[in-house]
């Protein structure tokens, strides 16, 4: 059974630390979204990528996120200097993305990282 | 992506069927209707997806008004396991953003 893979699931850090989350996508997949869930603004998009390219991160804190995808199964999202204001949940999802035809494809999302950020 | 409105939460009864409503009537011709939910503890998971016709599959039932302004989720015998929120929805097809915009989605009670 396929799935996304997320690592770490938890992580607890100091303000001003670097945290790197991990995403596999599900083999075949050839766009890697990465969304964000608070309490307060619910899920929100980031980022993502279509055959690793970035195609929109206008969701993302320019400054401090960096998202990045060296190969066709590992995508890394990066925050630098962290903040307490990130702690949330970060969700990694995969798809086969159809282009301009994308109102059909279907997102399967990872577990999650949860962060907190002391 | 256009609006959707869906209630806050809802409550039904372990093996009855529950109907979630959602309007959407700013929806455009492009528009498909997607439903995802998710667990406690869980990413979202996709549940079904339709443009105009009523659409089944193993997890639910998805019916479409005929002018496309509201939809339903049909779980047709809910189980403990469907307690979740449940979100729906629009997607472009006309080359809109490819991200899924959720909103506050429909938090489901299930009681035993």
């Amino acid at each position: 059974d396929a799935r996304v893979t997320q690592t770490p699931r938890h992580k607890v850090t100091e303000m001003g630390q670097e945290v790197t989350m991990r995403c596999q996508p599900i083999l075949g997949h050839n766009t890697v979204f990465w969304y964000r869930q608070t309490m307060m603004q619910g899920l929100e998009l980031l980022a993502y990528f279509r055959n690793r390219a970035p195609l929109d991160d206008s969701g993302m804190p320019k400054d401090r996120f960096s998202a990045e995808m060296p190969d066709a199964t590992l995508a890394t999202l990066k925050i630098q200097p962290s903040e307490p204001r990130d702690s949330a949940v970060y969700f990694c999802a995969s798809a086969l993305g159809q282009g301009a035809y994308s109102g059909t494809d279907t997102q399967y999302f990872g577990p999650g990282t949860r962060l907190t950020v002391l | 992506d256009a609006k959707t409105t869906q209630p806050n939460s809802m409550e039904s009864n372990e093996e009855e069927p529950v109907h979630l409503p959602c309007n959407h009537s700013t929806i455009s011709g492009t528009d498909y209707i997607h439903w995802y939910r998710q667990l406690p503890s869980q990413g979202p998971e996709y549940v079904i997806h339709g443009l105009t016709s009523n659409v089944n599959n193993r997890m639910a039932s998805l019916a479409i008004a005929e002018d496309r302004k509201s939809s339903t989720l049909i779980l047709h015998r809910a189980t403990l396991r469907d307690a979740a929120v449940y979100y729906c929805i629009l997607r472009d097809t006309g080359g809109g953003a490819d991200g899924l915009t959720f909103g506050k989605g429909t938090h489901l009670i299930i009681q035993p």
